[in-house]
C-alpha cells in the first residue's frame, strides 16, 4: 500500500526558516516524481513544484520558485520542502504528492499545517 | 499560465441524482491532459480521473469524464452519500500545472 507520511503541524514566526518532510513507502521511491501542493485556508489547490528522485530533476511553479526549495534523500525515501524566511502568507496546508508522470497526482500525503504568525 | 474555471460553484443534489461538473480552460489543454480530484472535509484530495476520461484506481464506474480542447466535464451518475465533496479539476498540458477553484457537491 502506497503511503506518504508527512511531518507534523508547525507554528512559526515571520522570518524563521522551516523544513517539512514526506516519507514514502509501499512503492519504489526513485521511480515516482514527488512534489508539493499548497492549500490556503478555505481555498483551492496550488502546485508548487516536483522532484524526480531518480536523477533529482526538479521543476518549480514560477509562483514559488526562489521562495521554497524542494529536495529529497533517497536513503530514507523522504522528500523535503524548505523555506529560508517564512511570511504570514505561507500559512496553509501543504500536501506531499507523488506522480508517475510528474503531472497529475496519484497519491497524496495527509497534509502538514503551517501557521506563520507573530 | 492556463486558468481553469469550474462551474457551478455549488451543486445541490440528492442521492441518486446525476451530477455534471464543468471545467473550462483559458487555453486549449494539449492532449486533453485534465485530471479531477475529490476532497472531503478534513481530508487530502484523492485522484478521481486523469487524461480527461480515465478513472483512477478504485474509482467506481458511476464516475465518468469527458471533453476536449478547453471544455471538460466530470459526471457522477447516481450520487452516493460518499460522493458529496468538493471536486477540483487540474490541467497538466502546460507547466505550471494549475487547478480550478473547485465545485462543491452538497446534499
Amino acid at each position: 500500500e502506497v503511503q506518504l507520511l508527512q511531518s507534523g503541524a508547525q507554528v512559526k514566526k515571520p522570518g524563521e526558516s522551516l523544513k517539512i518532510s514526506c516519507q514514502g513507502s509501499g512503492y519504489t521511491f526513485r521511480d515516482y516524481w514527488i512534489g508539493w501542493v499548497r492549500q490556503m485556508p478555505g481555498k483551492g489547490l496550488e502546485w508548487m513544484g516536483i522532484l524526480y528522485p531518480g536523477d533529482f530533476d526538479t521543476k518549480y511553479s514560477p509562483s514559488f520558485e526562489g521562495h521554497v526549495t524542494i529536495s529529497a534523500d533517497r536513503s530514507i525515501n523522504t522528500a523535503f520542502l524548505e523555506w529560508s524566511s517564512l511570511k504570514a502568507s505561507d500559512s496553509a496546508i501543504y500536501y506531499c504528492v507523488i506522480s508517475g508522470w510528474g503531472a497529475y497526482f496519484d497519491y497524496w500525503g495527509q497534509g502538514t499545517l503551517i501557521t506563520v504568525s507573530s | 499560465e492556463i486558468v481553469l474555471t469550474q462551474s457551478p460553484g455549488t451543486l445541490s443534489l440528492s442521492p441518486g441524482e446525476r451530477a455534471t461538473l464543468s471545467c473550462r480552460a483559458s487555453q486549449r489543454v494539449s492532449d486533453d491532459y485534465v485530471a479531477w480530484y475529490q476532497q472531503k472535509p478534513g481530508q487530502a484530495p484523492r485522484l478521481v480521473m486523469y487524461g480527461a476520461s480515465s478513472r483512477a484506481v478504485g474509482i467506481p464506474d458511476r464516475f465518468s469524464g469527458g471533453g476536449s480542447g478547453t471544455d471538460f466535464s466530470l459526471t457522477i451518475s447516481g450520487l452516493e452519500p460518499e460522493d458529496f465533496a468538493v471536486y477540483f479539476c487540474q490541467q497538466y498540458g502546460r507547466s505550471p500545472w494549475t487547478f480550478g477553484q473547485g465545485t462543491k457537491v452538497e446534499i
